[in-house]
């Protein structure tokens, strides 16, 4: 119930594309989904977070998707670019524990 | 500009020793967190800090404790260091406002050997 899977564990995508991940929860006590972006030698930093009140959220190239009923939610990050290179990590929050659970990560290359 | 530092990149200790990771944040935030990264794990809670004194268990606290005397500081304590907790450690902290933000230091690449 604390789990949140996420996949693919790695993504290759040509510059231009489009670089999709999903992740999946099942404990419905979370609300606050985060996304996080993690660069090699630097710590992970929030890119782009939706609660679940709200079924899709875009901030630039980059855009949550959220289906409560299905318990998943998935980062787009549209015309994709070699500077997007990086580890990306969904998060479940259960923001009345201030408490979070990270997915696995998913290691995306953006070729030229 | 927020910051969040640990007190060191890169640390190699042998098996059995004490060790000591240190994080300091400078954005008056009132919790703290220590994860450790493995691939194929993503980031694991090993203890967080609602407040000067206070802690609470994470999902993997065996074999750590932490301290917090001050509230910009939060340590990471090994006890007996052993090989399997090689890893990356990451400390994080939060306002705990609305904006549930956690703000990562850098990291510290332990080796136990």
């Amino acid at each position: 119930q604390q789990q949140v899977k996420q996949s693919p564990q790695s993504l290759i995508v040509q510059k231009g594309g489009i670089s999709i991940i999903n992740c999946a929860y099942e404990n419905t006590a979370f609300d606050y989904f985060p996304w996080y972006q993690q660069f090699p030698g630097k710590g992970p930093a929030l890119l782009i977070a939706i609660r679940p009140d709200v079924s899709e959220k875009k901030e630039g190239r980059f855009t949550i998707s959220f289906n409560k009923s299905a318990k998943q939610f998935s980062l787009h990050i549209m015309d994709s670019q070699p500077g997007d290179s990086a580890t990306y990590f969904c998060a479940a929050w259960k923001t009345s524990y201030d408490k979070v659970i990270f997915g696995p990560g998913t290691s995306l290359s953006v070729i030229p | 500009d927020v910051k969040v530092t640990q007190s060191s990149r890169y640390l190699v200790k042998r098996t059995g020793e004490k060790v000591f990771l240190e994080c300091v944040q400078d954005m008056d935030h009132e919790n703290m967190f220590w994860y450790r990264q493995d691939p194929g794990l993503g980031l694991r809670l090993i203890y967080f800090s609602y407040d000067v004194k206070m802690k609470e268990k994470g999902d993997i606290p065996e074999g750590y404790s932490v301290s917090r005397e001050k509230k910009e500081r939060f340590s990471l304590i090994l006890e007996s260091a052993s090989t399997n907790q090689t890893s990356m450690y990451l400390c994080a902290s939060t306002w705990g406002g609305p904006t549930y933000e956690q703000y990562f230091g850098p990291g510290t690449r332990l080796t136990v050997t």
